[in-house]
């Protein structure tokens, strides 16, 4: 089955400054790859997401990248502020509407120094 | 729109016991997911279902298992409970394809 491995596993980044999330899968099939960004003692939040026909994709302060040659994709912050601290899962799916699951990294945890 | 909600949110149980949780998808969903949640294993996808079908199965044993109803609500069941199935159990609804929305989730102790 798939596998997906993160890094790093915590990442301690100046307010302001920018951070950079890796993930690479296993899967070659694999077309879907979301990021969820979890809050201490809250529901894992869908902040981006991107599939397999982009190789780039931008919300404001946020940007994912995916290089399906070498099967990695990253999540960029920039301009990061103190809310920006929590947990960030990346995540893959084969797709077909939710049906195959998807497979977590074991997340980063972000920390903004003020 | 409401979002995905989970009850109980908190749940205590003893070993042997079983255990039910519920979930509620945001409307319009059809397709609901489960995972289990705990700080070594992480995030591990337990089951998912569609119009009342499972689709899919993750890696767990048949002491997990679930069902859909026809409103798309859904349900898990966790039989003969372990120690180790101490996690927090979360469900995602979707509507379309892949974009799962979280609910906050049942944090169950088996003691």
């Amino acid at each position: 089955g798939e596998n997906v491995e993160q890094h790093p596993s915590t990442l301690s980044v100046q307010e302001g400054d920018s951070a950079v999330i890796k993930c690479t899968y296993s899967d070659s099939a694999s077309n879907y790859f979301p990021w969820y960004k979890q809050e201490l003692g809250k529901r894992p939040q869908l902040i981006i997401d991107i599939r397999s026909n982009v190789g780039e994709k931008k919300d404001q302060r946020i940007a994912v990248t995916l290089n399906k040659t070498a099967k990695h994709f990253s999540l960029h912050i920039t301009e990061t502020q103190p809310e920006d601290s929590a947990v960030y899962f990346c995540a893959a799916s084969i797709g077909g509407g939710g049906a195959d699951g998807l497979t977590f990294g074991k997340g980063t945890h972000l920390i903004i120094q003020p | 729109k409401a979002g995905v909600t989970q009850t109980p949110r908190y749940l205590i149980k003893t070993r042997g016991q079983q255990v039910t949780l519920s979930c509620s998808p945001i409307s319009g969903h059809r397709s609901v997911s489960w995972y289990q949640q705990t700080p070594g294993q992480g995030l591990q996808f337990l089951f998912e279902y569609f119009s009342e079908t499972q689709r899919n199965k993750g890696n767990f044993p048949g002491r997990f298992s679930g069902r859909q109803f026809s409103n798309s609500r859904s349900e898990m069941n966790v039989s003969t409970l372990e120690l180790g199935d101490s996690a927090l159990y979360l469900c995602a609804s979707s509507l379309v394809r892949d974009e799962q929305y979280f609910g906050p989730g049942t944090r169950l102790t088996v003691t």
